[in-house]
């Protein structure tokens, strides 16, 4: 089955302690992103990347670091997370073919909570 | 710069009313347009798309029409269901990136 996924789906953890979101998609797709969702703010991204070993930042970058080692992967990674950074993560895929970002495939979704 | 305005919600509606959620735009150039929804739980799904002026997306009953003139893509559906209830996003294409509006949570009541 064509799909993005996440793990974890929940994560709880304090200030500071380093932790990391997987992303993976088994579509081939060269375009990955990062969004987070929060209340009234819709969707606003962290990263891109436009293929492997290529990222680019978004609108929300600060205290957020991705690498694209493999064309499949697109880990988040939170150095030292802050409570600011509670959030629901996205991560989404999209399809060469198509203009860069359009039609984007979703992950289901990460609930960070940082304490 | 690009920007997406949604209205808020949430919208209320009863079973096999008419809905419209409005969502207008900024940008330069011609942007690509898009309406995705949000079923509780789950992440965004594409619901449809235009790419170019008056073209009319269409998917599952709902329907968006691009209008350069009015910098709008309404959404539109007819005789709305209870299982339609979820949270609705416009979006524009801007230089590879997505820009989302804020959201607009529609609740259809039995």
């Amino acid at each position: 089955e064509a799909q993005v996924t996440q793990n974890p789906r929940y994560l709880i953890t304090v200030t500071g302690k380093k932790l990391t979101v997987t992303c993976s998609q088994n579509m081939n797709h060269e375009y990955m992103s990062w969004y987070r969702q929060d209340p009234g703010l819709g969707l606003r991204q962290i990263y891109y990347s436009m293929n492997v070993e290529v990222t680019d930042k978004g609108d929300v970058p600060e205290g957020y670091k991705v690498s694209r080692k493999e064309k499949r992967n697109f880990p988040l990674i939170l150095e030292s997370p802050s409570p600011n950074q509670t959030s629901l993560y996205f991560c989404a895929s999209s399809p060469p073919g198509t203009r860069r970002g359009d039609t984007q495939y979703f992950g289901p979704g990460t609930r960070l909570t940082v304490l | 710069g690009n920007s997406v305005t949604q209205m808020e919600g949430p919208v209320t509606l009863s079973e096999e009313a008419f809905l419209t959620i409005n969502c207008t735009y900024t940008a330069t150039g011609y942007p690509s347009l898009f309406w995705y929804v949000q079923y509780p739980g789950e992440g965004l799904q594409l619901l449809l798309k235009a790419t170019k002026a008056d073209d009319k997306g269409s998917n599952k009953g709902f329907e968006a029409t691009y209008r350069k003139e009015t910098t709008s893509f309404h959404l539109e559906k007819g005789s709305v269901q209870v299982s339609v209830s979820a949270v609705y996003f416009c979006a524009l294409n801007s230089n590879y990136q997505l820009i989302w509006g804020a959201g607009t949570k529609l609740i259809i009541k039995p």
